[in-house]
């Protein structure tokens, strides 16, 4: 099965700064790659899928980019509204696997 | 509006069996792979299994294969979870997920475009 592992786990940040999220597959997926929001108590929400193509209603703010093994989800200016935790998902084959997980605290 | 609806929360003991379910409404719910999601407390998201409801085609991860069954009614447009016995380790946030549309896929599967709130399940020795 395809791995994917994410970097950092935890990421202390502060309102207007920009981050960035890093997702490594174990194996090529292309670009078949989703990344998701998830706030406590709720659903994932669809960030962006196809490594870069922003999901309708998503902010402009967020933007994913890579092909292959390596991947990255930017925020371009965090608001207090993207503090959560966000999750890679490869779908390049029917058995999806997630990543672990990135945790955006506020710094 | 498309919508994935979700049984409510579940409180049981280790041993006793257990049917989940997700309406789907708002799309052509026989037209849709539906998938479920387990996620444990404080953990990150693991993919089930998948079932197409037109022809009942099902999938299982490995992991959750022979533990857990997935099925669905066309005529409800629901699909189900179930466990024959449960563990305390089966404690987890279950969610159901929708396909995306095609533009959404890969040749063999596809980002998730819909989830369901979520239930959440307590099993107690």
């Amino acid at each position: 099965d395809i791995q994917m592992t994410q970097s950092p786990s935890t990421l202390s940040a502060s309102v207007g700064d920009r981050v960035t999220i890093t997702c490594r597959a174990s194996q090529s997926i292309s670009t078949w790659l989703a990344w998701y929001q998830q706030k406590p108590g709720k659903a994932p929400n669809l960030l962006i899928y196809k490594a870069s193509s922003l999901e309708r209603g998503v902010p402009s703010r967020f933007s994913g980019r890579g092909s292959g093994t390596e991947f990255t989800l930017t925020i371009s200016s965090l608001q207090p509204d993207d503090f959560a935790t966000y999750y890679c998902q490869q779908y390049n084959t029917y058995w999806w696997t997630f990543g672990q997980g990135t945790k955006v605290e506020i710094k | 509006e498309v919508q994935l609806v979700q049984s409510g929360v579940e409180v049981k003991k280790s041993g006793e069996s257990l049917k989940i379910s997700c309406k789907g409404s708002g799309y052509l719910f026989n037209s849709y792979w539906i998938a479920w999601v387990r996620q444990m407390p404080g953990k990150g998201l693991e993919w089930m299994g998948v079932i197409y409801p037109e022809d009942s085609d099902t999938r299982y991860s490995p992991s959750f294969q022979g533990q857990v069954t997935i099925s669905a009614d066309k005529s409800s447009s629901t699909a189900y979870l179930q466990w024959s016995s449960l563990k305390t380790s089966d404690t987890a946030m279950y969610f159901c997920v929708r396909h995306g549309h095609a533009g959404y896929c890969s040749s063999s599967s596809c980002a998730i475009d819909y989830w369901g709130q979520g239930t959440l399940v307590t099993v107690s020795s």
